[in-house]
């Protein structure tokens, strides 16, 4: 079955730093998504993103984030200045149409100290 | 914007036990996925359900869309059926899935 891949797997940065998050969609997913999950806590919405535009963002999406789809292929989440509260595990989603089933990568942990 | 309420928050049971988990959302609703996260952190996809019942194995799920909840059952668990539960719903007029507080889940052996 095809997958979403994300890398890195773990990342650990210094708070002020940058760090992009990539994220290889299945070949013919259209839409999407950037989530977050702070340790113990729910999934968050951060994003989605469909033919190279944000359809929506949430409030945690603000100036420090921005994503891309550079090469046609890699979908990344970048986070222009790191801060603790940062730290979190990032998944990747993606799905062939609009409101058709989420398909998640294995997450990147990101720890900023 | 939309509530999505699971219950129980938290649950044990013994090995072959039957359990059902109950995901309860506040405004309509054009999707319905279940998803278990393994003690690894994994999302693993059970059931995309926006309606109806389905049955994948010792896992249901029922989605009573105009009544605004679903369920999922397990029947004769397992200690890999541990972990975290979460059901995500797709809001009707919008471009993302929310996801609902989660139901931890430990089984023991």
């Amino acid at each position: 079955e095809p997958e979403v891949t994300q890398t890195p797997s773990h990342q650990v940065t210094q708070m002020g730093q940058e760090v992009i998050l990539r994220c290889v969609p299945i070949s013919n997913h259209l839409y999407f998504y950037w989530y977050r999950q702070i340790l113990g806590q729910k999934v968050e919405f951060l994003v989605s993103f469909y033919n190279n535009e944000i359809s929506e963002k949430s409030e945690i999406f603000d100036d420090q984030f921005s994503v891309e789809r550079p090469d046609g292929s890699n979908f990344t989440l970048k986070i222009r200045s790191t801060k603790l509260e940062d730290s979190a595990m990032y998944f990747c989603a993606t799905a062939r149409a609009d409101s058709s089933p989420l398909h998640f990568g294995n997450g990147t942990r990101l720890t900023v100290t | 914007g939309i509530q999505v309420e699971q219950s129980p928050p938290d649950l044990i049971l013994q090995e072959g036990a039957n359990s059902t988990l109950r995901c309860n959302f506040s405004d309509s609703v054009n999707n319905l996925q279940w998803f278990h996260q393994n003690p690894w952190g994994q999302l693993i996809n059970l059931f995309y359900i926006p309606s109806g019942t389905k049955q994948n194995g010792r896992l249901s799920a029922t989605t009573v869309a105009t009544e605004r909840y679903s369920l999922l059952y397990i029947s004769s668990s397992q200690t890999t059926d541990s972990g975290v539960y979460f059901c995500a719903v797709h809001v009707s007029g919008t471009y993302k899935y929310i996801f609902g507080t989660g139901t931890r889940l430990k089984v023991l052996a």
